[in-house]
């Protein structure tokens, strides 16, 4: 069965530096996500991405993250300056198309650890 | 304001006990869809339901079975003869539907599910 996957699985980064995590969405998929999740809280929406761009994000999702597709098949989340907060599992999620668009599947995750 | 509230931080049960979950939900819109999903000591999440508003329909899966009621904004999950696999972090979460598939979801806080042998 198709799914999505994530790499790293951990990375482990210095404040300050700047983090590429990468995600291949399921392939026939059309909308792709950010969610993160600090260790022991509630999982939460980042952004949304369909046709290049970002549909909706949220207030986290500040000028030090952007997103990309920068092929047919890879989808990345940049964090530009790492900071002691940003430290949490990253989960990357697909949908889409047809009458399972509202269903998102997750990849297993990137755990950052920002020291 | 879309919100989620699973009040059971932590249930704790034997092997071959019923447990169920509660979701309670707020949203201001008529059309939206409530999910399930599990997230095992290994740490995915993984999909077990989706449902939309305009169908109250109970489901069941296997040992699995949901329970939507509009009336009281609900969404509860019951496990049936749980098992040790069972233990995992249960999320409730809400999509509104909007004008296409790039809706958000909103998820609770989780209730962590623990089965002794």
């Amino acid at each position: 069965e198709p799914e999505v996957t994530q790499t790293p699985s951990h990375q482990v980064t210095q404040m300050g530096q700047e983090v590429i995590l990468r995600c291949v969405p399921i392939s026939n998929h059309l909308y792709f996500y950010w969610y993160r999740q600090i260790l022991g809280q509630k999982v939460e929406f980042l952004v949304s991405f369909y046709n290049n761009e970002i549909s909706e994000k949220s207030e986290i999702f500040d000028d030090q993250f952007s997103v990309e597709r920068p092929d047919g098949s890879n989808f990345t989340l940049k964090i530009r300056s790492t900071k002691l907060e940003d430290s949490a599992m990253y989960f990357c999620a697909s949908s889409g198309p047809g009458t399972r668009v509202y269903e998102q599947y997750f990849g297993p995750g990137t755990r950052l650890t920002v020291t | 304001a879309q919100k989620v509230t699973q009040a059971q931080t932590e249930i704790s049960v034997v092997e071959k006990e019923d447990v169920t979950l509660d979701c309670v939900y707020e949203t201001r819109d008529t059309t939206y869809y409530l999910f399930w999903y599990k997230q095992p000591p290994s740490g995915e999440l993984v999909f077990l339901i989706r449902r939309n508003s305009f169908d109250e329909q109970n489901e069941i899966s296997g040992r699995y079975s949901w329970n939507f009621q509009k009336s009281t904004s609900s969404f509860n999950f019951t496990i049936t003869a749980s098992q040790v696999v069972d233990s995992a972090v249960y999320f409730c979460a809400l999509s509104e539907a909007g004008t296409g598939g790039y809706n958000k979801l909103i998820f609770g806080a989780g209730t962590r599910l623990a089965v002794h042998p």
